[in-house]
């Protein structure tokens, strides 16, 4: 069974620095074809894509956000780090960790989410 | 690639068929693209997939949901509505030129 789960703090002040772990099991990031991305969702809203990491340490990352993101690996530990610099109140929101399964497009499943908020 | 646009709501009564379109700005939906997939998304649940690469449904998932894409148009159509289906769904798309995915807007559905 594929899980994951988010970590990370749940209250940033503006212009701080975010990051959040992503820890799974089930599969492993040394397995070809396979990604874990990084999707947020501000209240009431709709889904973001941020960022994703493939097995061969290959990133990508969304052009508006690119600036802010860094997105990285520990495969021994079986987790993601996305880091998002200069926060602001605009980026209060819950973000996701999910799973692309081998060379597949879409992502699942999905960890539950952690509701970061960004307030002084 | 820019955001896919999906109408903001939509509704249907129990048994009806409902129709959600995706349309993907500069053509990344209907350049040649089968990887668009479908999340349904349950008040305070994460997203689950119910459609990827353009109309295939993972295991599991309700033979009552159907995805198809003509042109620049992605749909989901979701056949026997069940009061159960009342959830926001978000289409996707993946870029094969640079490795990128974008979302949708979100449609609420509503079950009458």
């Amino acid at each position: 069974q594929i899980t994951l789960k988010e970590s990370g703090p749940t209250l940033v002040k503006p212009t701080q620095t975010l990051t959040l772990t992503c820890a799974f099991s089930g599969f492993s990031l040394r397995t070809s074809g396979v990604s874990v991305g990084w999707i947020r969702q501000p209240p009431g809203k709709a889904l973001e894509w941020l960022a994703v990491i493939s097995w061969n340490d290959d990133k990508r990352y969304s052009p508006s956000l690119k600036r802010r993101l860094t997105i990285t690996k520990d495969t021994s530990k079986n987790q993601v780090v996305l880091i998002m610099t200069n926060m602001d109140p605009v980026d209060t929101g819950t973000y996701f960790c999910a799973q692309s399964p081998p060379w597949k497009a879409y992502f699942d499943p999905w960890g539950q989410g952690t509701l970061v908020t960004v307030s002084a | 690639q820019s955001a896919l646009t999906q109408p903001a709501s939509v509704s249907g009564s129990p048994g009806q068929s409902i129709t959600i379109p995706c349309t993907g700005i500069n053509g990344d939906v209907g350049g040649g693209n089968n990887y668009v997939s479908w999340y349904q998304q349950h008040p305070g649940k994460a997203p689950k997939v119910i459609i990827y690469d353009v109309s295939n449904r993972p295991s599991g998932v309700s033979n009552r949901f159907s995805g198809a894409r003509s042109g620049n148009t992605a749909s989901l159509t979701i056949s026997g509505l069940q009061a159960e289906d009342e959830a926001d769904y978000h289409c996707s798309s993946y870029s094969t030129s640079d490795r990128t995915r974008v979302f949708g807007g979100g449609t609420r559905l509503t079950v009458l």
